[in-house]
């Protein structure tokens, strides 16, 4: 299957500073990419979705001045977390799905831990 | 309002038995679902999928099932293995649009007793 790349997988940043996390599709190209957040014994939880070269579609209650997206390219997504607090940290993962009627890859996930 | 239901937070099987886990869906739009198993801090991996058009699609151990009049799908893994312990997801996604949303139930945490 395709092969969708994250990076960082973990990361401890400190109050106050900003971490972007890297989404990358290796062997495909995806015009659109999905960013989730899962906290602990809990679902995956839709973010945003990201759009190349276009701005990205945040859902409902994500605000998007904290959670940056950027779709500059057609294999790369990054979500920035800005000014970062505590209850940030949680377990980011993008995806990236080629058509309709096909499945979703995921990258490895990040682990964000702010202190 | 969650779309993509999966009641059962967790299931406990007997190694060489078969595990059922199930997913229940209230939007009418979905045509297509899919499953993923996933393991702590990793990202989910894609199991098996189905689309509305059918109603079994089976792939090795894996054997889904979609029952359309009762918007309900479950995915049957017969022999269970130890290393098929894990979380997993349903996932189910729309006719039209353009950008392939998946919406996710909560997860089954399924655990195979050697």
């Amino acid at each position: 299957g395709a092969v969708v790349s994250q990076h960082p997988s973990r990361v401890i940043c400190k109050s106050g500073t900003s971490v972007k996390i890297e989404c990358r599709s290796l062997d495909f190209q995806a015009t659109t990419m999905f960013w989730y957040r899962q906290f602990p014994k809990k679902s995956l939880m839709l973010m945003a979705t990201s759009n190349e070269g276009s701005k990205a579609t945040y859902e409902q209650g994500v605000e998007k001045d904290k959670f940056l997206i950027n779709h500059a390219s057609l294999t790369l997504s990054t979500l920035t977390v800005t000014s970062a607090h505590p209850e940030d940290s949680s377990f980011y993962i993008c995806s990236a799905r080629v058509a309709s009627y096909t499945e979703a890859f995921f990258g490895q996930g990040t682990r964000l831990t702010v202190v | 309002d969650q779309q993509v239901k999966q009641n059962s937070p967790s299931l406990s099987v007997q190694e060489g038995r078969i595990s059922i886990l199930n997913c229940d869906y209230t939007n009418s739009m979905f045509d297509y679902f899919l499953w993923y198993k996933k393991y702590p801090a990793e990202g989910p991996t894609f199991l098996i999928s189905i689309s509305s058009i059918k109603d079994k699609n089976e792939d090795g151990r894996f054997t889904v099932f979609l029952n359309k009049s009762a918007k309900h799908l479950s995915l049957h893994i017969v022999p269970s293995q130890p290393g098929d312990s894990a979380v997993y997801f349903c996932a189910a996604s729309a006719r039209g649009g353009s950008n392939y949303k998946l919406t996710f139930g909560k997860g089954t945490l399924l655990t195979v007793n050697p």
